[in-house]
């Protein structure tokens, strides 16, 4: 299994800009999950999608940000407009069920300038 | 002004020394734990969990401890090697909670 594949691995793009980041989960995982990694912050999680379905959205900052999960095997994370207090890198990770441990990707570093 | 980033407690050992890094966690209701290592440049790996039920669980050189009294959480690693060298984060899932919540990490440094 090649794990959880994230895309792309490294991004910068201008303020104002929208920034797509690409999701593919372990194949049969029902759960995928988009956290942010900061040095301020650690690991927050954004959203959590179950069956494809968000199921908790909390952790998603503002407006700016969006996901989908149109299907079990791809999910996208959005920001538009981005800003520079958006930089950081950004995970997904699946798991099988909720008491499952998570296999997280290599995750995307963005830089906003 | 100059912002202060998270600054993370290290831990500093020799190679072939014991590693101990713990957590704490506050809610009495979490009954799940996992600890992960997270590489430079990686994402978060799995290493061991443990289940409120139990109190010790041992894998290949590391053990998990679980102290539900006190609500501590530890990792023991033993004979550790520069490979090591990584991030460590505890995560806990509560019953009623569908997302592991993350601790803030502890840095290993393993010397040769």
């Amino acid at each position: 299994d090649a794990g959880v594949i994230q895309s792309p691995r490294h991004e910068v793009t201008e303020m104002g800009q929208e920034v797509t980041l690409r999701c593919k989960p372990i194949s049969g995982h029902n759960s995928l999950f988009w956290y942010r990694q900061t040095m301020m912050r650690g690991l927050e999680l954004l959203i959590y999608f179950n069956n494809n379905v968000p199921i908790d959205d909390s952790g998603m900052p503002e407006d700016r940000f969006s996901a989908k999960m149109p299907n079990a095997s791809f999910s996208t994370l959005k920001i538009q407009p981005s800003e520079p207090r958006d930089s950081a890198v950004y995970f997904c990770a699946s798991s099988t069920d909720r008491a499952g441990g998570y296999t997280f990707g290599s995750g995307t570093r963005l830089t906003v300038v | 002004g100059e912002s202060v980033g998270l600054h993370l407690p290290t831990l500093s050992v020799q190679e072939g020394d014991n590693s101990i890094i713990n957590c704490a966690y506050s809610n009495s209701a979490s009954d799940y734990f996992i600890w992960y290592k997270q590489e430079s440049g990686k994402g978060p790996q799995f290493i061991i969990d443990i289940r409120s039920n139990m109190d010790k669980r041992q894998g290949q050189r590391v053990t998990v401890l679980l102290n539900k009294t006190v609500k501590h959480l530890s990792l023991q690693i033993a004979a550790t090697q520069p490979g090591d060298s990584a991030v460590y984060f505890c995560a806990f899932l509560g019953t009623g909670y569908s997302t592991l919540t993350f601790g803030k990490g502890t840095m290993l440094l393993v010397s040769p």
